[in-house]
């Protein structure tokens, strides 16, 4: 059984930094890319970004380049995101999600972890 | 980017009726997109990939079909657990972007 769960959630002032995680199971996971996608409260689903398998190749949405960056750690089945220069309209909670198909990163999300809440707030 | 609009917003049905969410993608997608059902407090469920293929696990009732720049979702005999909010999304290699979603009511 496919399993995802994200950590490292919590309560941040702006200008703050915050790592997430999402530890894997259940699937070979360095065969799949694995994304962050995030949903402010009251508001819709918003992808943040994209790793391949192998970690070699990252993809961003453009109001967090620069400010996020996602890793992850084959040897440990583990997914991050490292946050940086948080602002009050990064409050959201970030789901992990995996990668429908191990060929390629052009596929949707067919697993979803049950997310983890970041608020940055003073 | 390539953005998508969902219509309507919202949506209001009773059990047994038959709903048709619409996105329109700002350029042509060929056929990938995919559509989600969130329930409230849940995750993001995975319906449809490839515009029209049927999620394994996912009832008959839902069902997609479009390509280009025009998508439907449609569920033909709703059930109480339907409704939630419904996502249609598109994915490349680089970008997996999101429409703004659809809220079906009771």
């Amino acid at each position: 059984e496919v399993q995802l769960l994200e950590s490292g959630g919590g309560l941040v002032q702006p200008g703050g930094s915050l790592r997430l995680s999402c530890g894997a199971s259940g699937f070979s996971f360095s065969r799949y890319a694995m994304s962050w996608v995030r949903q402010a409260p009251g508001k819709g689903l918003e992808w943040v970004s994209t790793i391949s398998g192998s970690g070699g190749r990252t993809y961003y949405e453009d109001s967090v380049k620069g400010q996020f960056t996602i890793s992850r750690d084959n040897s440990k089945n583990t997914l991050y995101l490292q946050m940086n220069s948080l602002r009050a309209d990064d409050t959201a909670i970030y789901y992990c999600a995996k990668i429908y198909s191990a060929l390629t990163t052009a596929n949707p999300h067919d697993y979803w972890g049950q997310g983890t809440l970041v608020t940055v707030s003073s | 980017a390539i953005q998508l609009t969902q219509s309507p917003s919202s949506l209001s049905a009773s059990v047994g009726d038959t709903v048709t969410i619409t996105c329109r993608a700002s350029q042509g997608i060929s056929s990938a997109l995919a559509w989600y059902q969130q329930i409230p407090g849940k995750a993001p469920k995975l319906l449809i990939y490839e515009a029209s293929s049927l999620e394994s696990g996912v009832p008959s009732r839902f069902s997609g079909s479009g390509s280009g720049t025009d998508f439907t979702l449609t569920i033909s005999s709703l059930q109480p657990e339907d409704f939630a909010t419904y996502y249609c999304q598109h994915f490349n290699s680089y970008s997996h972007s999101f429409g703004q979603g659809t809220k079906l009511e009771i």
